[in-house]
């Protein structure tokens, strides 16, 4: 049972572009949901976070915005840059018990 | 942002043996985690350290092969034990830290330890 999806496992973007990754989600007790972008053989880095009473939250060139009726997260990057090229994990939790439920990744590659 | 230590980052481990992972964190923290990636996988929730008791399993994880301790509030060791080649992943430990977000904390992870059973 998949609770957290990420049905595109790769995306290329061209630099200085917007990189645009999704995630969709099944359990409704989900309320607050990061993203993490990993190198291989390395751990997981915090990205940005969102907690469902909020539909868009930014960081710099990161922004997540949430569809809490569609079950569904997107992490827009703009622009691209060609050290954002990783593995990029959605995650879930549920009533703050902190423990996450991963998607599957989406390896972005910006090419120059 | 938390730093999460672990060691040893990366072993080659003979098939039969058992290897203990450390994990320390630079504050106290409530919550800490052991997560484990197979190649090619996603991460994957193996148990929650709770400080002075018993860690609690996730379906799949059992004490026997994966016995946690967590001695302390910044401290926690993950052993795999009787390791098979099937055991060959990253295994990640990471902490709950509050950032002020409702209502939940930041999960911060640390680098990982990769092992490799032959």
């Amino acid at each position: 049972d998949q609770q957290v999806k990420q049905n595109s496992p790769s995306l290329s973007v061209q630099e200085g572009r917007i990189s645009i990754l999704n995630c969709d989600y099944t359990n409704s007790m989900f309320d607050y949901f990061l993203w993490y972008k990993k190198y291989p053989a390395e751990g997981p880095t915090f990205l940005i976070s969102i907690s469902s009473i909020k539909d868009k939250n930014e960081d710099g060139r990161f922004t997540v915005f949430l569809n809490k009726s569609a079950k569904h997260l997107s992490l827009h990057i703009v622009p691209s840059q060609p050290g954002d090229s990783a593995v990029y994990f959605c995650a879930a939790s549920a009533g703050g018990a902190q423990k996450l439920v991963f998607g599957q990744g989406t390896r972005l590659t910006i090419n120059p | 942002s938390a730093v999460i230590s672990q060691k040893p980052s990366r072993d080659i481990c003979q098939r039969g043996t058992s290897l203990t992972i450390q994990c320390q964190v630079d504050s106290q923290v409530t919550m800490m985690f052991w997560y484990r990636q197979q190649p090619g996988q996603s991460l994957t929730l193996i148990a929650t350290a709770n400080q002075g008791s018993e860690a609690t399993y996730e379906s799949g994880f059992v004490i026997d092969k994966f016995p946690i301790s967590r001695p302390n509030l910044t401290f926690s060791t993950l052993t795999v034990s009787n390791m098979s080649p099937e055991d060959s992943s990253i295994y990640l430990c990471s902490a709950s830290i509050y950032r002020g977000v409702r209502p939940g904390n930041t999960i911060y992870f640390g680098e990982g330890s990769w092992l490799t059973v032959v």
